[in-house]
């Protein structure tokens, strides 16, 4: 079970968009629909932000949209805010009861 | 609303056997699924196991030797215990539901556990 692969960081200016990748392989991402995102602020827990690669749950920005195309699943933030500088899990199903996540990505809002 | 609260000791030393616990409250305990997950110092998340609404439970193939996560329906609390602890066990511990595959919400507030000699 090898983690998902993320850049270390990424950066935009306010109003812009990014998008974060999440690569894995036929046994996590690519083998199933069940690819979640997570924003994390310093010193506090994860928070959903993607569910089921696309779906958002209640009370998350629609600036917030995730996509998967084969075994890599991405992230997308447009309108960007200060607010968004965070660090960014990806986190897929992995086949047998396992998850997995992603080595995590910085975003800074230049 | 759902809330996690979780605790237990903060500092072990080499050897010892990490415990913490979860306890669930603003919803049902039965028919979901429970994981933890671990965060090292500056480092990314690493998902530890997770016990299921059947109360089988699951172990990330790198830990499951030293992993248990039990239930205590009666009390809507369940526990990790990890032996053997190692400096590369010192982590941020979370609590957390899981809802559907990869759905993981909500998240306890975190237990740092240092391991040092």
């Amino acid at each position: 079970q090898s983690a998902l692969t993320q850049p270390r960081s990424v950066s935009g200016s306010p109003g812009q968009s990014v998008t974060i990748s999440c690569a894995g392989s036929s046994s996590d991402i690519g083998g199933y629909n069940s690819v979640s995102w997570y924003q994390q602020h310093p010193g506090k827990a994860p928070e959903l932000l993607i569910y089921d690669v696309s779906e958002r749950p209640s009370g998350v920005p629609d600036r917030f949209s995730g996509s998967k195309s084969a075994s890599t699943a991405s992230l997308t933030i447009s309108g960007l805010q200060a607010e968004d500088e965070a660090d960014y899990y990806c986190c897929s199903y992995a086949g047998s009861y396992t998850l997995v996540f992603g080595g995590g990505t910085y975003l800074t809002v230049l | 609303q759902v809330q996690l609260q979780q605790w237990g000791a903060g500092l072990l030393k080499p050897s010892e056997t990490l415990s913490l616990t979860c306890a669930v409250s603003g919803g049902p305990f039965s028919g979901y699924s429970w994981t933890w997950i671990r965060q090292p110092p500056g480092k990314g998340l690493e998902w530890i196991g997770e016990i299921n609404h059947s109360g089988s439970t699951n172990y990330n193939p790198s830990l499951k030797s030293r992993v248990t996560i039990s239930p205590d329906t009666s009390q809507s609390q369940f526990s990790l215990r990890l032996t053997s602890v190692t400096a590369a066990d010192t982590a941020i511990y979370y609590c957390a539901r899981i809802k559907l595959r990869a759905v993981i919400i909500p998240w306890g507030q975190g237990t740092l556990v240092t391991v040092s000699s």
